[in-house]
Parts: C-alpha cells; structure tokens; sequence
C-alpha cells in the first residue's frame, strides 16, 4: 500500500540557512499534519493543513511556515535556521478531514544544522 | 490538557519474555488512543489502536485494552522477540481545540537473544 512520502530524507544545512522539507500524503488523504521530533524526544506537533486551509497550529516558531496545494502535498519552509532546529521532521496523513482518526507517518526528514 | 505518561524505559528483556509497558492519560472529550513504534533509524508506524471504551487493538501479537475508568491504554506481548526491539510511543488524540497527536515520552525496548 501507498505511503506518506518525504523528501528529502536527510539534509544538512548551515545556521542561517533555508530549507524546505516536502510531504506527500496517502493517495486521498486531504488531511496534513507536521511534526518535530529532538533526539531523544517525543514528535511535538507543529502545524496541520485540510483541503489547503491551515487547520492547527501547535508549537510552530515564527521562522517557520508551511502550506498545501492543490495536490494535496505539503511543504515546511524553515528559515533563518539555528542550531536547535536538528531534529526529525515528520509528516502524518489522515483522511476525512481533522478528527481522531489514524495518523499515518512518513520517515521522516532528518534535519542537520551546523 | 492532554498528556500521555508512559512507563519510562529502557526496558531489557530476554526473547520469549512477557511484555508490558504501562501508559495512562488525561485527555479532555473522548480520545482515541494509539500505540506507534519506531524502529532505530525509521519513522513511526501505528501499532495499534482503540477508539472507545474497552476495545481492544492488537496487531503482531501487541494487545491493548481501552480502559475509560483507568485512563490506562497499557501494552502487551506475551513473548517478545528480538525484532521487537525498537522505541514504543503511546498517543491520544482527543480532538478538543485540535486534533494532534499527543505522545508521550516514548520506552526503549531491548530484546536480547
């Protein structure tokens, strides 16, 4: 079966730097979710999209944004990047709009700042 | 608000040994909860989950059972391998203001042959 997909899966970046992760959910998922996992941490939410409309927003800095197309597929710009922002980035689809329903995670973007 | 509290690890077990690992919540409405496992080096998978009271979710031979007068969602296996080895998160999403995931702090498990 088809999953979350993310690209890319590693990326090392400079301080200061941008960087833009990708996200491309289940086939006839429309819902989006992004999420920030430190070493050793537990994933903290930070944002979610339905049908392109920026649903949640959780624990997200101002450095960064994100958006949905029409695709459906997501994009997490990350700029002005400090140290503290190595972790992995994860996206999560679920279908039918926000609700409890299952979240299904990509593997995630594994996000190196020096 | 929500939080998830998961017995904490690291959990060292021999193959063939019983597993459980405790979880409780807090949530506000009527959560659905969920066990994820991340295998080292890989992304989360749901392992399992319940959407009400006393249902149980299983998969791979992981029970788990719904438990709304505990707040408890504990996980168990009755004979563990050493594929099993990996970090067990569980999680509620009780939608209230948001519909996120809500972890908790995650259990190392180590299998050994």
């Amino acid at each position: 079966a088809a999953g979350v997909i993310q690209s890319p899966r590693h990326l090392i970046k400079e301080k200061r730097e941008t960087a833009t992760l990708k996200c491309y959910p289940i086939p006839r998922h429309d819902t989006v979710y992004w999420y920030q996992q430190g070493p050793g941490q537990d994933p903290q939410f930070l944002i979610s999209f339905y049908e392109k409309m920026q649903s949640d927003k959780g624990s997200i800095p101002d450095r960064f944004s994100a958006q949905q197309f029409s695709d459906y597929h997501s994009e997490l710009n990350m700029s002005s990047l400090e140290l503290g922002d190595s972790a992995l980035y994860f996206c999560a689809s679920s279908r039918s709009g926000p609700s409890t329903d299952t979240q299904y995670f990509g593997p995630g973007t594994r996000l190196t700042v020096l | 608000g929500d939080s998830v509290t998961q017995m904490e690890g690291p959990v060292t077990l021999s193959e063939e040994a019983f597993l459980t690992i405790n979880c409780t919540y807090t949530a506000t409405g009527y959560p659905s909860l969920f066990w994820y496992v991340q295998y080292p080096g890989e992304g989360l998978q749901l392992l399992l989950k319940a959407t009400k009271a006393d249902d149980k979710g299983s998969n791979k031979g992981f029970e788990a059972t719904y438990r709304k007068e505990t707040t408890s969602f504990h996980l168990e296996k009755g004979s563990v391998q050493v594929s099993d080895s990996a970090v067990y998160f569980c999680a509620l999403n009780s939608g209230g203001s948001n519909y996120k995931l809500t972890f908790g702090k995650g259990t190392l498990l180590t299998v050994n042959p």
